[in-house]
């Protein structure tokens, strides 16, 4: 009954691969959102989606690509992955005004 | 552009201390604020949420404290105990599918 799940839970790869992260909420909550924690511990956000609408793109790469099939997910596809990529990213979900956020439980990945 | 800082950055404390864990954000036009913890390689716990309208939120052993005006908000821990060691982080947002903007954290050690 886990409400938000992401898959895989770690993830080593080679510089230059493709990879997906997938991201599934049971909230029935309207919003989705990827974040990144750095080697440092801080966590921004990259992408938000209402809906299947993309509402936020921080200045990512766009190697980076969000797909939401539907509103209760929300997947990460990242092509020519670099060691920089190496990170802990973090799918989370809101609904409305005045609720709080619910963060799944993060993807370790691991460029080598 | 919100900023989000915590201050300490660390703190170690014996068993059975209360202790505050600040946070202070730049922008006052928030809807939310919210509390997570962290513990190492986790995911972000929900611990307190607290809306701009309120003044505070409690939980147990845990107090959130809200003043919107001055940009400020503190978590007191009574009677502290070596499992709440974790990263404690701080996060605001202006609602709706607004995203959340998170402080560094402070790593709270506990000692037996």
């Amino acid at each position: 009954d886990t409400a938000v799940s992401q898959t895989p839970k770690y993830l080593v790869t080679q510089m230059g691969n493709d990879k997906s992260i997938k991201c599934e909420q049971n909230l029935g909550h309207d919003t989705m959102y990827w974040y990144k924690q750095d080697s440092k511990k801080f966590l921004k956000i990259m992408f938000s989606y209402n809906n299947k609408e993309l509402i936020i793109n921080e200045t990512v790469p766009n190697r980076f690509s969000p797909k939401s099939p539907d509103k209760a997910h929300l997947n990460l596809h990242i092509n020519s992955l670099e060691l920089g990529d190496s990170a802990v990213y973090f799918c989370a979900s809101s609904q409305g005004t005045g609720n709080g956020y619910t963060f799944g439980s993060g993807t370790r990945l691991t460029v080598v | 552009k919100q900023e989000v800082t915590q201050i300490p950055a660390a703190l170690s404390v014996p068993e059975g201390e209360n202790l505050v864990l600040n946070c202070s954000f730049t922008d006052s036009a928030i809807y939310n604020l919210q509390w997570f913890r962290q513990d190492p390689g986790k995911g972000l716990t929900s611990l307190l949420l607290i809306q701009s309208s309120q003044r505070e939120q409690t939980s147990g052993r845990l107090n959130a404290s809200l003043d919107k005006s001055s940009g400020r908000s503190t978590l007191y821990i009574a009677a502290s105990q070596p499992g709440d060691s974790a990263t404690y982080l701080c996060a605001v947002s202006r609602g709706g599918s607004e995203k959340l903007v998170f402080g560094k954290g402070t790593k709270l050690t506990v000692n037996p």
